[in-house]
């Protein structure tokens, strides 16, 4: 099952930040947190990930709280191209196996 | 990131029938996986692509019905085998290597009549 809880829905403008929340209370050490996008009709888009420091990259900022246990991912001048389902995803990095378990995620609605 | 082709993008089948996916990637990579998209589902994995070695399936998926090729670094078939209506789906190629943050082609729909 999936190790974290996302809201179903959100709606941002567009031109403003966009904000989903995700909780993985049970996020172990060595677990990163992930996000990944789905657009309709395309396969899934990875987006982020870190590990306990803040990341951003062009695409988007990532804000893990101290103790780990959620975190936010921050769109911030959303366009109606960011209309997606978001998927926040923990996952181990190395090893000989790395598998993606994917909840149901967020539908973020851009409106203009 | 790789870029990852799949072919077909989409299909309609008849029930019985069997059609093999293929998975192509632009360069060398690790690691493949297969993924399945029920409608209005989220993506499950089917299982892992091992080169030169059977695949490793995950917990309600059987070699007999997705049979898995993966001759070399950049390239896997899944073929969905005895088709029903309930296999009309997404069928999602990824691909990672080490350290690196997984990758998604953008799928194969398929229809079953």
């Amino acid at each position: 099952d999936a190790k974290t809880t996302q809201p179903t829905s959100m709606d941002c403008a567009e031109g403003r930040a966009a904000n989903l929340p995700c909780n993985h209370s049970t996020i172990s050490g060595n677990e990163y947190v992930y996000w990944y996008r789905q657009i309709h009709s395309q396969g899934p888009q990875y987006i982020i990930h870190g590990l306990k420091n803040n990341e951003t990259n062009e695409m988007a900022s990532l804000i893990i709280t101290e103790d780990r246990k959620s975190s936010t991912l921050i769109l911030p001048h959303a366009t109606l191209r960011d209309t997606a389902v978001y998927y926040c995803i923990v996952d181990t990095v190395g090893g000989s196996n790395y598998k993606l378990t994917f909840g149901k995620g967020t539908l973020l609605t851009v409106n203009p | 990131s790789a870029v990852i082709s799949q072919k077909p993008s989409r299909d309609i089948c008849q029930r019985g029938t069997s059609l093999t996916i293929q998975c192509q990637v632009d360069s060398q990579v690790t690691m493949m996986f297969w993924y399945r998209q029920q409608p209005g589902q989220s993506l499950t994995l089917i299982a892992t692509a091992n080169q030169g070695s059977e695949a490793t399936y995950e917990s309600g998926f059987v070699i007999d019905k997705f049979p898995i090729s993966r001759p070399n670094l950049t390239f896997s078939t899944l073929t969905v085998s005895n088709m029903s209506p309930e296999d009309s789906s997404i069928y999602l190629c990824s691909v990672r290597s080490s350290n690196q943050p997984q990758h998604f082609g953008d799928g194969t729909r398929l229809s079953i009549l």
